[in-house]
């Protein structure tokens, strides 16, 4: 069963729009990680934010921000004004306490187009 | 200064060679790990080792076997290649203190291509 669901298999918006990318998952455990990295097209994997279960606190980070919800089981990703260079496919995960071999579960990605 | 790299960074061959793909990081950490993306962009963790010692052996064929010389590196080897291992190989580290707390920094990725 897929631990990690990201719905939406592509977006694209236009420079300057906001945009969210859907992240939900599923865990027995009480503690677990979450975490999203983006592949930009040149192919490699860039980490840009962890958060631990026991903090909801949303992030921000420039124009990106993070809004996690346990309560709904989702760990949400907006870009604000983005811009051509955001362009790449996103990936959520999530890391589970009882999965001894620190295993990342990978959602399917979310492919991401910012045109100009 | 890289801080995880892989190499090749393209592989091309024939169906049936054998071949490997090498791994380093100079991250001191102390668990390394291998992920196989699908022409489809799923990424799914193969293997893992931590100080040497594997702990993640998925559901891989055989024919899949890593080897880890020291914690720094970690290498795939391939026997046998099948048109179905086309993908793209990406490792990782992390500091393997905390059970999946760690961040995994991922290395470039090897581009696999069978013929």
């Amino acid at each position: 069963a897929q631990k990690v669901t990201q719905a939406q298999t592509e977006i694209s918006v236009v420079e300057k729009e906001d945009v969210t990318l859907d992240c939900v998952y599923e865990t027995r455990d009480t503690t677990y990680y979450l975490f999203w990295y983006k592949q930009p097209p040149s192919g490699e994997l860039v980490f840009l934010i962890r958060r631990n279960s026991f903090d909801e606190q949303n992030e921000i980070s420039g124009r990106y921000s993070w809004n996690f919800q346990k309560s709904t089981s989702s760990f949400n990703f907006t870009i604000t004004a983005s811009q051509v260079v955001d362009s790449a496919v996103y990936f959520c995960a999530l890391s589970e306490n009882s999965n001894s071999g620190y295993a990342l579960n990978f959602g399917k990605g979310t492919s991401l187009l910012v045109t100009p | 200064d890289t801080a995880v790299s892989q190499t090749p960074k393209y592989l091309v061959t024939q169906m049936g060679n054998d071949k490997s793909i090498k791994c380093e990081q100079n991250l001191g950490h102390d668990t390394m790990y291998w992920y196989k993306q699908d022409s489809k962009k799923f990424l799914k963790i193969m293997f893992s080792y931590n100080n040497k010692e594997l702990i993640i052996n998925e559901t891989v064929p055989n024919r899949f076997s890593p080897k880890s010389p020291d914690k720094a590196h970690l290498n795939l080897h391939i026997n046998s290649l099948e048109l179905g291992d086309s993908a793209v190989y990406f490792c990782a580290s992390s500091q393997g203190v905390l059970p999946g707390a760690d961040t995994q920094y991922f290395g470039p990725g090897t581009r696999l291509t069978v013929l």
